[in-house]
């Protein structure tokens, strides 16, 4: 099974602030790898796929690189509604992991 | 758009039996396959098992295989997912999504809580 590691656990951030999470494989997983959103109380969202790829409707200022075992998804200026928590999840190999998460918060 | 409906929120006792259920709506099967992910309160993201409806073909993470069972109703476009002797540790959200290359859309969730 491929251990998706998400740091940091927690980022404290103000609005029109960048904010950049990572999310390392125990191995290889190519380009398959995606970010969702969750906000509480919510089913999480797909954000962005195959390591880069905007979901349908996902703003721009959303974006995801990376490739091999080290994924960065960066949101280049935050806006009220993007504080929740993402996670990422690979499907390079079953079973499809997800990351521990990473919380992204108002400071 | 396909949309996910699931059932509403149950309580149970430890050692029984719950079935929740999505409803696809809007859309069909085709040959995409739904997942179950479980969320425990306050913890992360689980899959759980998948079905894909027109074939009945199912696969089950390991630590759920001979405790969960997935089937669905080709005919009412309804997938089910049956968690068996219930302990304490299952209360959690549990959504339902389709499974393409990814997973989405997502169900609403259900809340499971397992109390006695």
């Amino acid at each position: 099974e491929i251990l998706l590691t998400q740091s940091p656990a927690t980022l404290s951030l103000s609005p029109g602030e960048s904010a950049t999470l990572s999310c390392r494989a125990s191995q290889s997983v190519s380009i398959y790898l995606g970010w969702y959103q969750q906000k509480p109380g919510q089913a999480p969202r797909l954000l962005i796929y195959d390591a880069s790829t905007r979901a349908t409707g996902i703003p721009a200022r959303f974006s995801g690189s990376g490739s091999g075992a080290d994924f960065t998804l960066t949101i280049s200026s935050l806006e009220p509604e993007d504080f929740a928590v993402y996670y990422c999840q690979q499907r390079a190999n079953w079973p499809w992991t997800f990351g521990q998460g990473t919380k992204v918060d108002i400071k | 758009q396909i949309q996910l409906v699931q059932s509403g929120a149950e309580v149970k006792k430890p050692g029984s039996s719950v079935n929740v259920s999505c409803k696809a709506s809007g859309g069909t099967f085709t040959t995409y396959g739904i997942s179950w992910v479980r969320q425990a309160p306050g913890q992360g993201l689980e899959w759980m098992g998948d079905i894909i409806p027109i074939f009945g073909t199912t696969r089950y993470a390991q630590r759920f295989e001979g405790r969960v069972t997935i089937t669905a109703d080709k005919s009412t476009s309804t997938v089910y997912m049956e968690v068996g002797s219930l302990i304490s540790e299952d209360t959690a959200a549990y959504y339902c999504a389709r499974r393409s290359n990814w997973f989405d859309p997502w169900g609403q969730g259900t809340l499971v809580t397992v109390s006695s």
